[in-house]
């Protein structure tokens, strides 16, 4: 079946503008996980969501950064007044069960 | 903190076995250990798991120590495609629990 999707695959954007990313989690999956990581660095985590629970947002780097799941499915990660430290491959996860995570192939963010 | 500590870098003939040890001696009873991979550009994979017995499927086997401290991930017949970051994490396997990746091991499988 269809993996984790996400789009655009490529964003460049000027400092002070706002970017979306978007995550189509594999169909079913209940969680759905943002991460990011720089040039270089391990995964840095971001936002989790959970069914319909309330999301965990305690790895967002400052109130720039939002994300919203509608319906359960679609992600959309937002930061807003991007800066260049922004700049990263931005990763989206989804989970069906509480063991193996599914990547997808990431949004690469650079901010100029 | 990547609570793991693995070789920044290793080498493996194509065709051969590629072992890739991991070090987690403050493991909990409740952790689970995650092997993943990342090629070039690509997002995480992962690979396979365990809590305490050896497992295999078909990418690898993992081999876990009897007091769980450490452990190796075999790739029985290295190719070139193999060449990549290779992460092993330990986390709890719960909702909400996400991975923390450390630095991995580059490993450079070589024609």
């Amino acid at each position: 079946g269809a993996g984790v999707s996400q789009s655009p695959s490529n964003k460049v954007t000027e400092k002070g503008k706002d970017v979306e990313l978007r995550c189509d989690p594999i169909s079913g999956h209940t969680a759905l996980y943002w991460y990011r990581q720089s040039l270089g660095q391990g995964l840095e985590f971001l936002i989790y969501f959970q069914g319909n629970s309330a999301p965990d947002k305690s790895g967002l780097p400052s109130d720039r950064f939002s994300a919203e799941r509608t319906g359960g499915s679609v992600s959309t990660l937002t930061i807003q007044r991007t800066q260049q430290e922004d700049s990263a491959v931005y990763l989206c996860a989804s989970s069906l069960d509480t063991y193996e995570q599914y990547f997808g192939p990431g949004t690469r963010l650079t901010v100029t | 903190d990547a609570k793991t500590t693995q070789p920044t870098s290793m080498d493996c003939a194509e065709g051969r076995a590629a072992n890739l040890p991991c070090n987690h001696s403050t493991i909990s009873g409740n952790e689970y250990v995650y092997w993943y991979r990342q090629i070039h550009s690509q997002g995480p994979q992962y690979i396979i798991h365990g809590l305490k017995n050896n497992e295999t499927n078909e990418m690898a086997s993992l081999i876990i120590t009897e007091d769980r401290k450490s452990s190796t991930l075999i790739l029985p017949h290295a190719t070139l495609r193999d060449t990549a970051v290779y992460y092993c994490i330990v986390r709890v396997a719960s909702y909400g629990q996400n991975f923390v990746f450390g630095p991995g091991t580059r490993l450079s499988v070589l024609p």
